[in-house]
């Protein structure tokens, strides 16, 4: 999956805790994302990064927050899960652009009790 | 908001025939367009792209876009039973001021019977 690594791959949490979720990269992409994709609802962007220390919010962003302190590495923080948050998240990263041509991590699905 | 639309499926076809996927986009200003394939319990893989209207061939994999109907199509020629997957139409959308994003399409599942 163009050495993008998601982990966990699979979490099961409580309702209230909190959870991080990590996408490590080594192509040296500039521009990253976490999306979730739930079924009826296809694919929805939480947020992206075009650089280190610099996200913006997606679709879907309320209850979740990122950080990018290295170009290799995204994190997605889900503050207080909640049942609304199981789904699969996926890791994509890009370099031709914002928004163009993404590749994929293997996703991880969370499951939030 | 920007919306992509997709027919479910599932869509059947006989190995060797044309598979015909087709999507519609609501934002007259999208400028990229985007084809992905979902084996199931797996992430999304990209196999097409297009910006100009017309088509683009690729393999056995032709993109065709109408920029003036907002449709976009993908075509596979002799399909094989491997190509059975979900396809994932993606549109780059204005979202707020001044900033595009991926809107995705819910997906067409293909079934290329033996």
């Amino acid at each position: 999956d163009a050495g993008i690594t998601q982990s966990p791959r699979h979490k099961v949490t409580e309702t209230g805790t909190p959870v991080t979720l990590r996408c490590h990269q080594t192509e040296n992409h500039r521009y990253m994302y976490w999306y979730r994709q739930d079924p009826g609802h296809g694919l929805r962007l939480i947020h992206y990064s075009y650089g280190v220390k610099d996200t913006d919010k997606g679709e879907v962003s309320d209850g979740y927050s990122v950080s990018r302190s290295k170009t290799e590495d995204f994190l997605l923080t889900l503050e207080s899960a909640t049942s609304s948050q199981t789904s699969v998240y996926f890791c994509a990263i890009s370099d031709q652009g914002v928004n163009e041509k993404l590749f994929f991590g293997s996703g991880t699905q969370l499951s939030v009790l | 908001q920007k919306e992509v639309e997709q027919n479910s499926g599932p869509l059947s076809v006989p190995e060797g025939a044309i598979a015909s996927l087709n999507c519609t986009y609501s934002d007259r200003g999208s400028q990229s367009f985007f084809w992905y394939r979902q084996y199931s319990g797996k992430s999304p893989e990209l196999i097409m792209f297009i910006y100009s209207n017309g088509d683009k061939e690729d393999g056995r994999f032709t993109a065709q876009l109408n920029k003036a109907s907002q449709y976009v199509s993908l075509l596979i020629r002799d399909s094989q039973p491997s190509d059975s997957a979900t396809y994932l139409c993606a549109v780059n959308s204005r979202f707020g001021a001044g900033s595009y994003q991926l809107t995705f399409g819910k997906g067409t599942k293909l079934s290329v019977i033996p």
